[in-house]
């Protein structure tokens, strides 16, 4: 059971150039989220997801896109990066989007912008 | 709009003793919850407990337990009988009832466990 797999572990990018970070769950589960983690700081709600097809923004969208084709996949697309995307992202999934059901969060995804 | 704050960005405590974080939260819903994540150095976020508002009796789980003063917004984390596994940050987050709702995250308390 992988539950939430994120890719890649660690990157950096150049200013202004773009990159994807993966996020895949096998359990099912309805809603996806991405997190920013910045130093010292807690996690902010960049974009999040109920269901295929279905997206919605969070506190810190821009600069960033995102897409659910499929209900296992949530992909999110960092357009023209910029140091101030330099971060710790996290995916998250749950079976619904209440307090009722707990997050699973994956392992993090460290980006770098030079 | 929810905060929550957690006022204590760094602490520490001897192995085997207790130690409590705290939290605090501003919100107009009535009914939520609450939770205490961990994040170890291997940056696994993994949920710790949880209290739903409406239940008065405090959760626990094993060594970890909460106060929670509704009146008072407040939802502190008791550690007893201290662990070196238990160095982490710790989160504080609350989201309100109903679906599509928004979790939101305290800033953190680094807790390190002293041999």
């Amino acid at each position: 059971n992988a539950g939430v797999t994120q890719t890649p572990k660690f990157r950096i990018l150049k200013i202004g150039q773009s990159m994807t970070l993966q996020c895949t769950q096998d359990m099912n589960h309805n809603y996806m989220y991405w997190y920013r983690q910045d130093p010292g700081m807690g996690l902010k709600l960049i974009y999040y997801s109920v269901g295929a097809g279905i997206t919605d923004k969070g506190e810190v969208p821009n600069g960033y896109n995102v897409s659910r084709s499929t209900t296992e996949d949530f992909p999110l697309r960092l357009e023209l990066a910029a140091p101030s995307q330099t971060s710790v992202y996290f995916c998250a999934s749950s079976y619904s989007g209440t307090g009722a059901n707990v997050l699973t969060f994956g392992a993090g995804s460290r980006l770098t912008v030079l | 709009a929810q905060t929550v704050t957690q006022s204590q960005p760094e602490m520490s405590v001897q192995e085997a003793e207790t130690v409590t974080l705290s939290c605090t939260y501003d919100t107009s819903e009535n009914n939520y919850y609450l939770f205490w994540y961990k994040q170890p150095p291997s940056r696994q976020m993994i949920l710790v407990i949880r209290q739903e508002a409406y239940k008065q009796q405090n959760a626990t789980e094993n060594r970890f337990s909460v106060n929670f003063q509704k009146a008072a917004k407040s939802f502190s984390l008791k550690i007893s009988d201290s662990q070196l596994g238990d160095t982490a940050m710790y989160f504080c987050a609350f989201i309100p009832s109903g679906s599509a709702r928004q979790l939101t995250f305290g800033s953190g308390t680094q807790l390190t466990v002293l041999p």
